[in-house]
């Protein structure tokens, strides 16, 4: 069974701080790990990772892949009150019938404080 | 810009009662989804369908069903609500092959 482990469940921080959110996994058939960001509606699409070692970067954001040891970071740079938000990782499966089926994490629930 | 959109933002319901949830896409998209995202368990997989009339169970199929008569359209159907299916349901779909899914806005759904 595909499992998909994100760290902290829960992190507040105050803006300005620098985070990193873990996100490790174990899937039979990996494809591709996907970060999202979810407010209070539908999680919005941040970065798909498919190699190892090349980071992803988006303004403040930025992501990198390790499929060596089955875990990816994302980190936020400066971080705003605006960045308060769920993040969700999810890795790709590209078996058979699973292919692209995605199995999610827990989520990371970030808060930035003024 | 993806547009996908879910018939309800809330909804109550009674146990017993047949729910209907709703997920139209815009974009001509092969792949469509339906999650449950509950605190401290995530996104799970309910459905998924590939193409029109094709169907598969995903990681938790209990206690509901799907119907894709056409491509723009995936419905999750609750044969007799109950009360620990009271949850977010996301909807989601995806161009064929891999890559991101492109998600509705939910619908949070009460079982009384």
């Amino acid at each position: 069974e595909d499992k998909v482990v994100q760290s902290p469940l829960s992190l507040v921080v105050h803006e300005g701080d620098t985070v990193t959110l873990n996100c490790s996994y174990e899937v039979t058939n990996f494809r591709s790990l996907l970060w999202y960001k979810q407010e209070k509606k539908a999680p919005t699409f941040l970065f798909m990772l498919t190699s190892s070692g090349i980071e992803k970067k988006s303004g403040r954001l930025s992501s990198i892949l390790d499929k060596k040891e089955l875990f990816s970071i994302l980190n936020i740079t400066a971080t705003q009150t605006g960045d308060s938000a769920v993040y969700l990782c999810a890795v790709a499966n590209a078996g058979g019938t699973s292919y692209g089926k995605l199995t999610f994490g827990q989520g990371t629930i970030l808060t930035v404080h003024p | 810009d993806v547009k996908v959109t879910q018939s309800s933002r809330y909804l109550v319901k009674r146990t017993g009662e047949k729910v209907f949830l709703e997920c139209v896409q815009d974009m001509d998209h092969e792949n469509m989804f339906w999650y449950r995202q509950d605190p401290g368990l995530g996104l799970r997989l309910i459905y998924f369908s590939y193409d029109v009339k094709m169907k598969e169970k995903g990681d938790i199929p209990e206690g509901y069903s799907v119907s894709r008569e056409k491509k723009e359209r995936f419905s999750l159907i609750l044969e007799s609500a109950s009360t620990n299916q009271t949850s977010m349901y996301l909807c989601a779909s995806r161009p064929q092959g891999a890559g991101e899914q492109y998600f509705g806005p939910g619908t949070r759904l009460t079982v009384t």
